[in-house]
């Protein structure tokens, strides 16, 4: 089955301090990848829409300078927070579709950002 | 506005029971919905999906029902195994959308031995 991966799988840093979380898809291709957030016990909520060759998408409410995201090639998403502070520590998951397939998406295992 | 609801919020069954676990949604649009399984600290995974050209799908132990009129679709999990103790997302997306994906509150299933 599709596979996808995150790096890294948990991470801590300093208040003020920016962390990378990548995203790739390791046996297809995907044009679109998605970035959910999710806090403990409460649902995936929609951060932003990944797009290859052009500007993310992001969900009403969500800051694209705080969250700055790349899709630089079809295998490959990175979600950058900036600045970060202790109200951004939360599971950050990713998940795309198969380019040229059905809807369906496959999560990747989740990244856990705590921020100190 | 939350388009798709889904309760209960948790549920306990016994070993060998049937878990059932509802959902709702708003919008005619939505063409695609899917139900993903959890565990702690890990990603969600694809258990099964419909579309709204059919009113069951069964794979194994799991069942999705799907009444198009009421705009509601249920997950049903046959002889509920401690195993099957995670949580249950019910989700929705339009065609052309891309895959976007609307989430329900999601459901804690613990399955007692």
């Amino acid at each position: 089955g599709a596979v996808v991966s995150q790096h890294p799988s948990w991470v801590i840093c300093k208040s003020g301090t920016s962390v990378k979380i990548e995203c790739r898809s390791l046996d297809f291709q995907a044009t679109t990848m998605f970035w959910y957030r999710q806090f403990p016990k409460q649902s995936l909520m929609l951060m932003a829409t990944s797009n290859e060759g052009s500007k993310a998408t992001y969900e009403q409410g969500v800051e694209k300078d705080k969250f700055l995201i790349n899709h630089a090639s079809l295998t490959l998403s990175t979600l950058t927070v900036t600045s970060a502070h202790p109200e951004d520590s939360s599971f950050y998951i990713c998940s795309a579709p198969r380019q040229g397939g059905t809807d369906t998406q496959y999560f990747g295992p989740g990244t856990r950002l705590t921020v100190l | 506005q939350q388009q798709v609801k889904q309760s209960p919020q948790s549920l306990i069954v016994q070993k060998g029971g049937i878990s059932i676990i509802n959902c709702a949604y708003e919008n005619t649009a939505f063409d695609y919905f899917p139900w993903y399984q959890q565990f702690p600290g890990k990603g969600p995974a694809l258990l099964i999906a419909i579309r709204p050209d059919v009113s069951e799908k069964k794979e194994g132990r799991f069942t999705i029902s799907f009444n198009k009129s009421a705009k509601q679709f249920s997950l049903h999990i046959m002889d509920s195994q401690p195993g099957d103790s995670a949580t249950y997302f019910c989700a929705a997306s339009k065609g052309n959308q891309g895959g976007k994906l609307i989430f329900g509150q999601g459901t804690e299933l613990s399955v007692k031995p």
